[in-house]
């Protein structure tokens, strides 16, 4: 799998959109990018994944660049449980078996 | 729906024991994968089970090792516990593997004395 690039640490102010970046230029045609989050002593949360195309759900939206090589996840209002680490991972499909290679993920830490 | 429920949250153990940890993945799931999470390291893939057999597996020493049964219900054994293996472990479900999204529980949180 692609490794991902994030940035450590992020601030947003509340009610604020979040727009947390990730690099994955090496990504290859198979690989879904994939976001997850982690709030304090809980297990990950999947947010949403993409391929090509730009997606959005209930909880954020997944913009990727046309060349693939990098994205941002948005959370358009950011609350103050967003708080958490961000996770962007790039995934094959029909080979990984379940593996998520977590990098260091970017600490997103909402402020009132 | 119930999410995935992993027993016990928390357990203490000594150097030199063993321990299992048991994970019930969502109704329906078939793959369950084993990851731990230590301050160090961060989140690792520990393996994947997906109809009772192991798909894939990290860089662990055998004495981490799992199996899954027919209900889809997966535990993780740890042998000769050192005190390095206390970590927080999380078991995640999904529908089946790669390009579906997993669902972790909340953990079992293990501490080697």
């Amino acid at each position: 799998d692609a490794k991902t690039t994030q940035p450590p640490s992020m601030d947003c102010a509340e009610g604020r959109a979040a727009n947390l970046p990730c690099n994955h230029s090496t990504i290859s045609g198979n690989e879904y990018v994939y976001w997850y989050r982690q709030i304090h002593s809980q297990g990950p949360q999947y947010i949403i994944h993409g391929l090509k195309n730009n997606e959005t759900n209930e909880m954020a939206s997944l913009i990727i660049t046309e060349d693939r090589k990098s994205s941002t996840l948005i959370l358009p209002h950011a609350t103050l449980r967003d708080t958490a680490v961000y996770y962007c991972i790039a995934l094959a499909g029909g080979t990984s078996y379940g593996k998520l290679t977590f990098g260091q993920g970017t600490i997103l830490t909402v402020h009132p | 729906k119930a999410g995935v429920t992993q027993t016990p949250r928390y357990l203490i153990k000594t150097r030199g024991q063993q321990v299992t940890l048991s994970c019930s993945p969502i109704s329906g799931h078939r793959s369950v994968s084993w990851y731990q999470q230590t301050p160090g390291q961060g989140l690792q893939f520990l393996f994947e089970y997906f109809s009772e057999t192991q798909r894939n597996k990290g860089n662990f020493p055998g004495r981490f090792s799992g199996r899954q049964f027919s209900n889809s219900r997966s535990e993780m054994n740890v042998s000769t516990l050192e005190l390095g293996d206390s970590a927080l472990y999380l078991c995640a479900s999904s529908l089946a593997a790669a390009g579906t999204e997993a669902f972790f529980g909340q953990g079992t949180r293990l501490t080697v004395v």
